[in-house]
């Protein structure tokens, strides 16, 4: 069975206290991991795909990194408009429930002006 | 505005009564799903639609009936529903089932 766990559950951050949120996961051989912000009354907006050990990605002040057993999600000199709950959600290549996506329960983050 | 659009975006209803929700997107993708986000839980796959056809269905029980007309529109028929199924529906699409999914804001559902 696919499993997504993230850590911290909630982070608070100084705005421009850099930090990191991890996300390990196992899964039957992966075809993708996603990262999702997710906003108070909104859906899950999508940030980045990671398909491979290595591979990285960067967005603004996000950047995310992959290995085989888990995804960082670095946030660089972050400003209170980053706050928002953080997804991570991994995609199988085969077997039951390969199409959809299995995601963690997400990180809380809280950066205070 | 996220491409991908449900209604209701808050619904209340008995556990006796029959209500849909439904979802259209308008980018041109190929594949939609269902997922239900309760609270302190992740999110759970539902029901998953390629080219129309079902090709998932995540041992959903049977008062939750989704249907997919077409590769713009999916709809989620609710009957007899329990107070656990309050939750928030989250709706998304992506161009094939390998790509990113893209969400709408879903709908609130609560059962009284």
């Amino acid at each position: 069975e696919d499993q997504v766990t993230q850590s911290p559950e909630a982070l608070r951050l100084q705005e421009g206290e850099s930090s990191s949120l991890n996300c390990s996961y196992t899964v039957s051989g992966l075809r993708g991991l996603f990262w999702y912000r997710q906003d108070p009354g909104k859906g899950p907006e999508f940030l980045f795909t990671l398909y491979s050990a290595g591979e990285e990605k960067e967005k603004e002040r996000l950047k995310a990194t992959l290995t085989k057993k888990e995804s960082f999600l670095h946030i660089t000199a972050p400003k209170p408009e980053d706050s928002a709950t953080y997804l991570c959600a991994v995609q199988a290549n085969s077997g039951g429930g390969a199409d959809g996506l299995t995601f963690g329960k997400g990180t809380h983050l809280i950066i205070q002006p | 505005e996220t491409g991908v659009t449900q209604t209701p975006r808050h619904l209340v209803m008995g556990m006796t009564n029959k209500k849909s929700l439904k979802c259209e997107q308008h980018l041109g993708h190929n594949a939609m799903y269902w997922y239900k986000q309760s609270a302190k839980k992740p999110l759970e796959l539902m029901f998953v639609y390629n080219f129309k056809e079902q090709t998932e269905n995540n041992s959903v029980p049977s008062r939750f009936s989704p249907e997919c007309p077409n590769s713009s529109h999916l709809f989620l028929h609710l009957h007899t529903l329990q107070p656990e199924d309050s939750a928030l529906y989250l709706c998304a699409s992506s161009q094939a089932i390998n790509q990113p999914q893209h969400f709408g804001d879903g709908t609130r559902l609560s059962i009284l």
